[in-house]
């Protein structure tokens, strides 16, 4: 049983440039949620999406967008890089429903911006 | 404003028992999680408690008082492997889907 698989690991860009992210979720799940977690601290919430719809959305600019796919698969792009979106991008799936469902994350991808 | 505050860092020595705390003030509350996460790699779930007291999963357990907005997570028995960061996440009422992190607290376990 695959869990949440992120692609591609590693990746460097150059400001200004555009970035799109992977993500596929464990098998089982519907819901995904994409996390920006820099070094030394915990994950902040991007947004979400359930039913190929943006559920709920953090403090990030519109520069960050997503899309989810029939097969609950995500991307997460990201427009007009700047240095300081270099991070560890983390991808987490659920299942839809129950109040105890714990997210399962990818290994991530980590993003530099030069 | 959403606020969840937990020590930086802790240290203890294999085999003694550690606890690490986290309060939390949350506009809503739908539960609170702890997670394991080692360098380099991504968290993993460890315990779920939305009812007070304590919830025991073998050597690690977690209690909750929600009255006083806090949390802690007690690691028994530590070995090596359990030095990593524990990061407390409490859930949005309404939608756990959305949780709002701690900046989570890096443990040393010394032999």
């Amino acid at each position: 049983d695959a869990g949440v698989t992120q692609s591609p690991t590693h990746l460097i860009k150059t400001r200004g440039q555009q970035v799109t992210l992977r993500c596929s979720p464990k098998s089982g799940h519907d819901t995904v949620s994409w996390y920006q977690q820099a070094l030394g601290q915990g994950p902040q919430f991007i947004f979400q999406y359930y039913e190929e719809e943006e559920r709920q959305r953090g403090n990030f600019p519109d520069r960050f967008s997503g899309h989810q796919f029939p097969n609950y698969s995500s991307e997460l792009n990201v427009n007009a890089l700047l240095l300081g979106d270099s991070a560890l991008y983390l991808c987490a799936s659920n299942a839809g429903t129950g109040n105890s469902s714990p997210l399962h994350f990818g290994n991530g991808t980590r993003l530099t911006v030069t | 404003g959403q606020n969840i505050d937990q020590p930086t860092e802790m240290t203890a020595t294999e085999g003694a028992i550690v606890q690490i705390n986290c309060t939390y003030q949350t506009s809503g509350f739908n539960g609170l999680f702890w997670y394991q996460q080692h360098a380099g790699e991504a968290p993993t779930f460890l315990s779920y408690n939305v009812l007070d007291g304590l919830e025991e999963k073998g050597r690690f357990s977690s209690f909750l008082s929600r009255s006083k907005g806090y949390s802690y997570l007690l690691l028994k028995e530590l070995q090596m492997k359990d030095s990593a960061s524990y990061l407390c996440a409490v859930a949005d009422a309404g939608n756990n889907r959305k949780l709002i992190w701690g900046l989570g607290t890096s443990l040393a376990v010394n032999p």
